[in-house]
């Protein structure tokens, strides 16, 4: 099983670009979700899913959009990106909230 | 936004020595409580799903205990070695994820 793919590994943006982080499981999870990790900070949530056609903000939304068409795939936009947005991302699944989590490899993102 | 807090934020700890760590959570509306190991340059990996007041788990020389009445569990590692060393994320499922954020436990050989 690939489990989580988080796609890209790394990236740097100019400053008003927009992207997309692509992050797709093979494993049926209802629930996935995207977080940042600043220095000092954690993992601070950015959108969340718990099913297909279903997303909701978590605590650091702004900046940030999401879908989830489909059951495996939960892609996060920047929409213009930002300094303040350079960060280390992180995509997570899990079979239902409260399950196990399962991490993609991260994505850092440097926006100059 | 729930309050998921973790103590000590870091540890330096020898090679041999046992050490432990705190996650303190909501007591309501409790579901579950989870550990994760995070080490450098890699993603979190789960060690333990705990979900029964009173409930031990095990995992070789790492343990967790968990107190659903009180809001709290701990994490053991005896006998550390240079390989433990990493960041122990503790989370609560509440409507999402709710994250601590993190003991960094460093091991000196």
């Amino acid at each position: 099983n690939a489990g989580v793919t988080q796609t890209p590994k790394f990236q740097v943006l100019k400053t008003g670009q927009s992207m997309t982080l692509q992050c797709a499981q093979d494993m049926n999870h209802e629930y996935m979700s995207w977080y940042r990790q600043d220095p000092g900070m954690g993992l601070r949530l950015i959108h969340y899913s718990v099913g297909a056609g279903i997303t909701d903000q978590g605590e650091v939304p702004n900046g940030y959009n999401v879908s989830r068409s489909t059951t495996e795939d939960f892609p996060l936009r920047l929409l213009s990106a930002a300094p303040s947005q350079t960060s280390v991302y992180f995509c997570a699944s899990s079979y239902r909230l409260g399950t196990e989590a399962f991490f993609g490899q991260g994505t850092r993102l440097t926006v100059v | 936004i729930l309050n998921v807090e973790q103590s000590p934020q870091s540890l330096h700890v020898q090679e041999g020595d046992s050490t432990n760590f705190t996650c303190s959570f909501p007591s309501s509306n409790f579901y579950a409580l989870h550990w994760y190991r995070w080490e450098t340059a890699k993603s979190p990996e789960a060690l333990f799903v705990m979900t029964l007041n009173g409930d031990e788990k095990k995992k070789g020389r790492i343990s967790a205990t968990l107190n659903t009445k009180e809001g709290y569990s701990y994490l053991y590692i005896k006998g550390s070695q240079p390989e433990d060393s990493a960041t122990y994320l503790c989370a609560f499922p509440g409507n999402q994820f709710y994250f601590g954020t993190g003991t960094s436990l460093t091991v000196i050989p």
